[in-house]
């Protein structure tokens, strides 16, 4: 069945760039999605991609796409503490369903 | 707006007791979906629903009901509460957007414990 891979966690110092990976399953998936859930709160979508993208850049936020390999990336560049959460990787799966398939999620931390 | 809400925030039961998770949206989206939560497991679909009057099951939808009878709410039920039940719970709504894109909106969640 279809499946979703991050690794769990990442530490990186402020100002530095953090690069948080994900790899899935399904190729006929038509959208990646990147949310951010900050602690005891809900998931908030941050960015996301079409499947025919290799990238796509939101002010601070790079993701891009390896179709071949199935592999996405989150670049986020200038990482300040405030971006400190979880980030989930999502893909889209089935047709007129909107239903997601999420990661395990990647938990970031900003070292000051 | 006030977007996706869920009540209760927190809730505390006994095993074999029953509850509903209430969700309401305000942004007249088409699609639900109640999540849970564990830790190192991501999110796993519980059930959704693509129009009012629809159901459907998601990944784990073994001791959980629910019910679509207005568009904006969802309601999420445990007939017979287990410890395995105890998980945060998110609700989330959505829409097709442009070229079907179908951006998920998250309520704040609520934290449930089976004992």
């Amino acid at each position: 069945g279809e499946d979703v891979e991050q690794s769990l966690f990442l530490s990186v110092r402020e100002g530095d760039s953090s690069v948080i990976n994900c790899t899935y399953t399904d190729s006929s998936s038509t959208y990646l999605y990147w949310y951010k859930q900050e602690p005891g709160a809900g998931l908030q979508l941050l960015t996301y991609i079409f499947s025919n993208m290799d990238m796509k850049q939101d002010q601070r936020l790079t993701v891009l796409l390896n179709k071949k390999d199935k592999h996405l990336s989150l670049r986020i560049a200038d990482t300040q503490t405030g971006d400190s959460a979880i980030y989930f990787c999502a893909e889209s799966i089935g047709s007129n369903t909107g239903k997601l398939i999420f990661g395990q999620g990647t938990t970031l931390q900003v070292k000051p | 707006n006030a977007g996706v809400t869920q009540t209760p925030k927190f809730r505390v039961l006994k095993t074999g007791q029953s509850m509903t998770l209430l969700c309401a949206q305000d942004m007249n989206h088409e699609y639900m979906y109640w999540y849970r939560q564990d830790p190192g497991m991501g999110l796993r679909l519980i059930h959704y629903s693509v129009g009012e009057g629809t159901t459907a099951k998601g990944e784990v939808p073994d001791g959980y009901n629910v019910s679509r009878l207005k568009k904006q709410n969802f309601l999420l039920g445990l007939e017979s509460a287990a410890p395995s039940q105890t998980s945060v719970y998110f609700c989330a709504s959505s829409y097709s957007g442009e070229g079907n894109s179908y951006e998920q909106y998250f309520g704040p969640g609520t934290r449930l414990t089976v004992t």
